[in-house]
């Protein structure tokens, strides 16, 4: 059963240019939530999709923006990127559940490096 | 607001030893989840224990322990006969808003076990 997959592992881009995150959910999961972590610093919630609509959303610019497939996987995309969106994203899949709490899995992450 | 703070930005055990990490949190939900999180060199984040509020008995994964102390809101991570394999960081965290995948993250605590 594979878990979290995200693509690509690593990338550098420039200042002003648009780059586009992917991430399979793990099996059975419907929920994918993404993530940006800087350097030292923990995760910070970016949004949530879920049955293809964003249901939750942080304190990001709209800058960011994501879509989700009918198969549940996601892409997070974000345009005229600055320095300081060099992070680690990571992208968490889970169960959407109607009470009570599911257990998010984590991918490994894609680092961005802006120059 | 909701935060999460851990006050220890690194730690230091040595091996078969047993190391206490702290974080307090901050929130005005009643019923809510705290989780600490491991997120290795390799970067994948994995869940490592979790608690909920209105449990009083404090939650024990084998070697991995809470001290859970809802009215001064605080939520430890004791690991006991500490393992190389424990070298990581570790982030405690708590759903916003008790909704689902919108997790608050501290900023971590480096653990490092030396043989």
């Amino acid at each position: 059963d594979a878990g979290v997959t995200q693509s690509p592992t690593h990338l550098i881009k420039t200042r002003g240019q648009q780059v586009t995150l992917r991430c399979s959910p793990k099996s059975g999961h419907d929920t994918v939530s993404w993530y940006q972590q800087a350097l030292g610093q923990g995760p910070q919630f970016i949004f949530q999709y879920y049955e293809e609509e964003e249901r939750q959303r942080g304190n990001f610019p709209d800058r960011f923006s994501g879509h989700q497939f009918p198969n549940y996987s996601s892409e997070l995309n974000v345009n005229a990127l600055l320095l300081g969106d060099s992070a680690l994203y990571l992208c968490a899949s889970s169960l959407p559940g109607l009470a009570g709490y599911n257990e998010q899995f984590f991918g490994p992450g894609t680092r961005l490096t802006v120059l | 607001a909701q935060t999460v703070t851990q006050s220890q930005p690194e730690m230091s055990v040595q091996e078969a030893e047993t190391v206490t990490l702290s974080c307090t949190y901050d929130t005005s939900e009643s019923n809510y989840y705290l989780f600490w999180y491991k997120q290795p060199p390799s970067r994948q984040m994995i869940l490592v224990i979790r608690q909920e509020a209105y449990k009083q008995q404090n939650a024990t994964e084998n070697r991995f322990s809470v001290n859970f102390q809802k009215a001064a809101k605080s939520f430890s991570l004791k690991i006991s006969d500490s393992q190389l394999g424990d070298t990581a960081m570790y982030f405690c965290a708590f759903p916003r808003g008790g909704s689902q995948g919108n997790l608050i993250f501290g900023k971590g605590t480096k653990l490092s076990v030396k043989p």
